[in-house]
């Protein structure tokens, strides 16, 4: 059974980065017929999707976060992570790692279980 | 970016009975290959979203049949048969045509 579990600190100062890693278990992050997203929900609120990487280390963000998003794939450690740089309390959300189908972008099969990072002083 | 409304953005709903929500896309999510892509996701209280219909119409694995997805171009229907209480949640319509993906701005259903 494929899990993904996010790991972080769960307070980031502003102005700082959010560093994030999202480790894959029970298959793996190498293939060809997945992707591998962020996605992050301030709390009460909606989803936003933040940005996609297949192994190979294509990304594939979101253009209102582009300028402050990294996402980067470990294959060695079965992982992908993700930095949001320059972080305001607009940032404070509970961000979560999920698995594409290849085929169908839209079909996220798995999630993890959701990280909350609260960006405060 | 592609728009995404869902009426109503609450239901309460008596179980046994049915219920619908409706997606609507700011632009046809209608891909050149004739696939669709449009998708239904409920985010039970406290958990991850679970992916309940994908490209309009097909259920994904394991989710029951009381649930079925309806739709083309840029409007799009969520229907649940006969609602259970494991049912509750919020209800998110998704599009993959085009980045950044869009989800709606979710529908809430409880039950009375």
């Amino acid at each position: 059974q494929l899990q993904l579990q996010e790991s972080g600190p769960g307070l980031v100062k502003p102005s700082e980065t959010l560093s994030l890693t999202c480790t894959v278990s029970g298959g793996s992050i190498s293939s060809n017929s997945y992707y591998w997203g962020w996605i992050r929900q301030p709390p009460g609120k909606g989803l936003e999707w933040i940005g996609t990487i297949f192994y190979s280390g294509s990304t594939y963000y979101n253009p209102s976060l582009k300028s402050r998003v990294t996402i980067s794939v470990d294959t060695s450690k079965n992982q992908f992570s993700l930095k949001v740089r320059s972080v305001t309390a607009a940032d404070t959300a509970v961000y979560y790692c999920a698995r594409h189908v290849s085929s169908g972008w839209g079909l996220i099969d798995y999630w993890g279980q959701g990280t909350l990072v609260t960006v405060s002083s | 970016d592609i728009v995404m409304t869902q009426t109503p953005l609450s239901l309460s709903v008596t179980p046994g009975q049915p219920a619908s929500i409706s997606c609507k896309s700011s632009q046809s999510l209608l891909q050149s290959d004739g696939k669709t892509l449009l998708y239904w996701y409920l985010q039970k209280p406290g958990q991850p979203p679970q992916l309940l219909i994908y490209e309009v119409s097909n259920r994904f694995s394991g989710v029951p049949d009381r649930f079925s997805g309806s739709g083309s171009g840029t409007d799009f229907t969520l229907k649940i048969s006969r609602v259970e209480a494991e049912d509750v949640g919020v209800y998110y319509c998704m599009q993959s045509i085009q980045l950044p993906f869009t989800f709606g701005p979710g529908t809430k259903v409880d039950i009375k």
